[in-house]
């Protein structure tokens, strides 16, 4: 009955590796999102996808490449991985006619 | 251009005491207001959301918040605090410009410990 589903929960890699980072939802929702909470806890929105297009791009460096398979799906691809992606990275998803949105659990990233 | 300020990075109270967050933002436009609560690991999960309907919200486990436009704040309250209201405490506005693909702006956090 998980709403907003990530996996892996926890993921820790070397530098310079390729990892992706998967998120589901099962709310019927058209809008997707990615974000990023860093070791102060700050939390800052990277991407979000309606319907499979790519809404806002939070000036990301291109290493990162969202993937939306479908409504339902919207994944993270991290390339060439540094130390200053680790951290927790949160998918959400929101209907449109409703302003909040609703989060994932957390994928916890820590690279090496 | 939106923002939020959080005045306290950490507010320690007793159990049974009140609590009180303090938000203010800055927008643009007519804002939608939340507030999310973290528990230690845990995702984020919704707490109250104000979207220009009444001004007080109620939310869950106890918590409501009053939305003051003149004053341009959002303060979260509860009339007593229980321990497992100990988490971390976001103030969040949403850029209503963008109906259907709102852009949220995090405030950067406060801490809630409660003391025995």
């Amino acid at each position: 009955d998980t709403a907003v589903s990530q996996t892996p929960k926890y993921l820790v890699t070397q530098m310079g590796n390729d990892k992706s980072i998967k998120c589901e939802q099962n709310l019927g929702h058209d809008t997707m999102y990615w974000y990023k909470q860093d070791s102060k806890k700050f939390l800052k929105i990277m991407f979000s996808y309606n319907n499979k297009e790519l809404i806002i791009n939070e000036t990301v460096p291109n290493r990162f490449s969202p993937k939306s398979p479908d409504k339902a799906h919207l994944n993270l691809h991290i390339n060439s991985l540094e130390l200053g992606d680790s951290a927790v990275y949160f998918c959400a998803s929101s209907p449109p006619s409703l302003h909040e949105q609703y989060f994932g659990p957390g994928t916890r990233l820590t690279v090496t | 251009a939106q923002s939020v300020t959080q005045l306290d990075s950490h507010v320690s109270v007793s159990e049974g005491t009140p609590v009180l967050l303090r938000c203010n933002y800055s927008s643009s436009y007519s804002p939608s207001l939340f507030w999310y609560v973290q528990h230690p690991n845990k995702g984020l999960q919704l707490l109250l959301k104000y979207t220009s309907a009444a001004t007080l919200v109620k939310g869950i486990n106890g918590f409501e918040a009053e939305f003051k436009k003149s004053e341009t704040s959002f303060h979260l309250t509860k009339p007593s605090a229980h321990m497992s209201d100990a988490a971390e405490y976001f103030c969040v506005v949403s850029d209503r410009a963008n109906f259907g693909n709102e852009k949220l702006t995090f405030g950067t956090g406060t801490r809630l410990t409660i003391i025995p």
